[in-house]
């Protein structure tokens, strides 16, 4: 399958401060999702982005396949964003995979 | 809308020992993944089910690992005999037709295998 890799690992940010997450992968892809696991470990879908830029309130997406990376933005962080985020590939042949996450810690 | 439903929440089991898992999808959605969640790494899709049929069972440990989505609705994934390092979080997700829409995840169920 597709090995997809992100960066940071980690990441402590203060409130009201922007970022960005990056997810590299080895393939072409089908497809590339962004997903949130709160810290009671509930994994929401956030966007799902083959190509192009999205946005959904204070984050938003780009990915640039040609490049083989996605990356997500947070504009003015609330504690509410913290978690893990995870990128996820789907291959050609339909193969899922995730990345191992980056975690983010909002402090107040 | 009710999400997906999953139990139980936490289950410990000594190894050797069976454990079984349930999951119940979105009302209509017709695809339904588990998913193994190892402390401190990404999902890893286990199974894909498309209705009652199976899309994708390529990483799944058949020696161990079974699942079944009867009529097309809920499903159950068994281990057994159940290792130490099947301890994790196993997730179900749903979606209306397959990995091109938003999946929805259940909480999960926490496996601890002593």
């Amino acid at each position: 399958g597709i090995q997809v890799e992100q960066s940071p690992p980690d990441l402590i940010l203060q409130e009201g401060a922007n970022s960005t997450l990056r997810c590299n992968f080895s393939d072409s892809v089908n497809n590339l999702q962004w997903f949130h696991q709160n810290p009671w470990g509930q994994l929401i879908n956030l966007f799902y982005i083959p190509s192009g830029t999205k946005q959904n309130g204070r984050l938003s997406a780009t990915t640039v396949a040609t490049e083989r990376y996605s990356l997500l933005y947070i504009s003015s962080s609330q504690t509410t964003d913290s978690g893990v985020y995870f990128c996820a590939a789907l291959s050609n042949d339909y193969k899922l995979s995730f990345g191992a996450g980056t975690t983010v810690t909002v402090r107040a | 809308e009710a999400g997906v439903a999953q139990s139980p929440r936490y289950k410990i089991i000594e190894k050797r020992q069976s454990v079984a898992f349930w999951c119940n999808p979105i009302s209509g959605h017709a695809t339904l993944y588990w998913y193994q969640q190892i402390l401190g790494q990404g999902p890893k899709l286990l199974i894909q089910f498309q209705n009652n049929g199976v899309v994708d069972d390529s990483q799944l440990p058949k020696d161990r690992f079974s699942a079944e989505r009867l009529k097309g609705v809920d499903s159950t994934l068994k281990i057994q005999p159940a290792k130490l390092e099947d301890s994790a979080v196993y997730l179900c997700a749903s979606s209306p037709l397959g990995f091109y829409e938003t999946q929805y995840f259940g909480p999960g169920t926490r496996l601890l295998v002593l």
